[in-house]
């Protein structure tokens, strides 16, 4: 059975304190990994697709890496609008299999 | 452009009665799917339609779940005789094909069974 795991549940950083959020997986015959951000009361936000181990994706602050067992998103120097809840979900053979997600907030 | 619309943003009912949730994918999207999410919980897959196939409905919790989706387009998910327990997010999703394509929500349909 697929299974994805986010850690950690809940991250609280300073505004400028870079930081990293990792989504370990179990996926039979993954076809690519994907993030989203979600706000509060908003839907989730797509941000990267990755789809092999080795692929980088960046935008702006946020930076998305991809080995064969985990995925971590790099924040470098966050602002408090980065704050929200982030999501990552794999997809292999079956169903995309979402993350309960990490919560983030980036104090001023 | 526009996204994907869901109404109403919140529904209260009262236990017992049947509700209908409304979502109206981006156009163009063939995929469409509908996910719930509790609090603390992540996204809980329900149902899927793809073109003119048959859905996938392998994730409806009971047979009280039903969607159906009219022309390729707007898709309804009802649920009848609503329990406390039904009470989450209903989001939904549409893309332009399941294989890699990312999915793009909705703001959801909030829903309090009371």
């Amino acid at each position: 059975e697929d299974q994805v795991t986010q850690s950690p549940e809940a991250l609280r950083l300073q505004e400028g304190e870079s930081s990293s959020l990792n989504c370990s997986y179990t996926v039979s015959g993954l076809r690519g990994l994907f993030w989203y951000r979600q706000d509060p009361g908003k839907g989730p936000e797509f941000l990267f697709t990755l789809y092999s181990a080795g692929e980088e994706k960046e935008k702006e602050r946020l930076k998305a890496t991809l080995t064969k067992k985990e995925s971590f998103l790099h924040i470098t120097a966050p602002k408090p609008e980065d704050s929200a809840t982030y999501l990552c979900a794999p997809q292999g053979f079956q169903k995309l299999v979402f993350g309960t997600g990490t919560r983030l907030l980036v104090s001023p | 452009g526009a996204g994907v619309s869901q109404s109403p943003s919140n529904k209260v009912t009262e236990k017992g009665k049947d509700v209908e949730l409304r979502c109206d994918p981006i156009s163009g999207h063939t995929a469409l799917y509908w996910y719930r999410q509790s609090l603390g919980q992540g996204l809980e897959f329900l149902i899927y339609f793809q073109g003119n196939s048959a859905p996938d409905k392998s994730g409806l919790p009971s047979d009280r779940f039903s969607a159906e989706r009219t022309g390729g387009s707007v898709s309804t998910l009802t649920i009848q005789r609503t329990q406390q327990e039904d009470s989450a997010v209903y989001l939904c999703a549409s893309s332009l094909s399941q294989l890699n394509s990312p999915l793009h929500f909705g703001n959801g349909t909030r829903l309090t069974v009371t």
